[in-house]
């Protein structure tokens, strides 16, 4: 079974704070994926990352970064959370022999 | 743009009945096409995928793929409670995913 974690599955920050947000995989998989999804928007790309320091920019990657050191770790970063950054994130890794992704459980981030 | 169209829905079926989910795509060349089943508050899960045209049966589940028609579809044959939540459509080509907005199902006892 394809596991996923993520470091919280509930996160309330203040607006300007730096936020972490990380998602460790146990099936070494290359690929892995950072969403945010909100009501009547689905799910949209942030960033991901076919290799360890490698990142490439989803559709909508205005205020975030990301950094994979190690295969198995893929972290978000809100440099400077704001407000409209309230959504749940959600953590992805892709299995390239079926183009399937998996996704762990999810950070609802709430920025006040 | 590449998009996945949903019907947000809800869409509401009795206990026992048939669900039909739609999904319509716009990226021809998508060669990878996906369902998921989302619960209120928790993240997506993988229900099944289907790479050639025609149906794909898994337990009470059948995706349907029409390449032609640029179409997909889910089928749920005797419809639980428990299968209330939202579906969502996803399409793959050549390294990028795309998700629908999802279908909300209720299942009515």
């Amino acid at each position: 079974d394809v596991k996923v974690t993520q470091s919280s599955r509930y996160l309330v920050k203040r607006t300007g704070e730096k936020v972490f947000l990380e998602c460790v995989q146990d099936m070494d998989h290359e690929n892995m994926f950072w969403y945010r999804q909100d009501p009547g928007l689905g799910l949209r790309l942030i960033y991901f990352s076919y290799d360890v320091k490698m990142k490439e920019k989803g559709d909508i990657p205005e205020g975030y970064s990301v950094s994979r050191e190690k295969k198995e770790r893929f972290s978000l970063i809100l440099e400077s959370a704001s407000t409209n950054q309230t959504s749940m994130y959600l953590c992805a890794i892709g299995d390239t022999s079926t183009d399937t992704q998996y996704f762990g459980p999810g950070t609802r981030l709430t920025v006040l | 743009q590449k998009e996945v169209e949903q019907n947000s829905g809800p869409l509401s079926v009795p206990e026992g009945a048939i669900a039909s989910l739609n999904c319509t795509y716009s990226d021809r060349g998508s060669q990878s096409f996906f369902w998921y089943r989302q619960y209120s508050g928790k993240s997506p899960e993988l229900i099944m995928f289907i790479y050639s045209n025609g149906d794909k049966e898994d337990g009470r589940f059948t995706a349907q793929l029409n390449k032609a028609s640029q179409y997909v579809s889910l089928l749920i044959r005797d419809s639980q409670p428990s299968d209330s939540a939202t579906y969502l459509c996803a399409v793959y080509n050549n390294n990028d995913m795309r998700f629908g907005a999802g279908t909300r199902l209720t299942v009515k006892p």
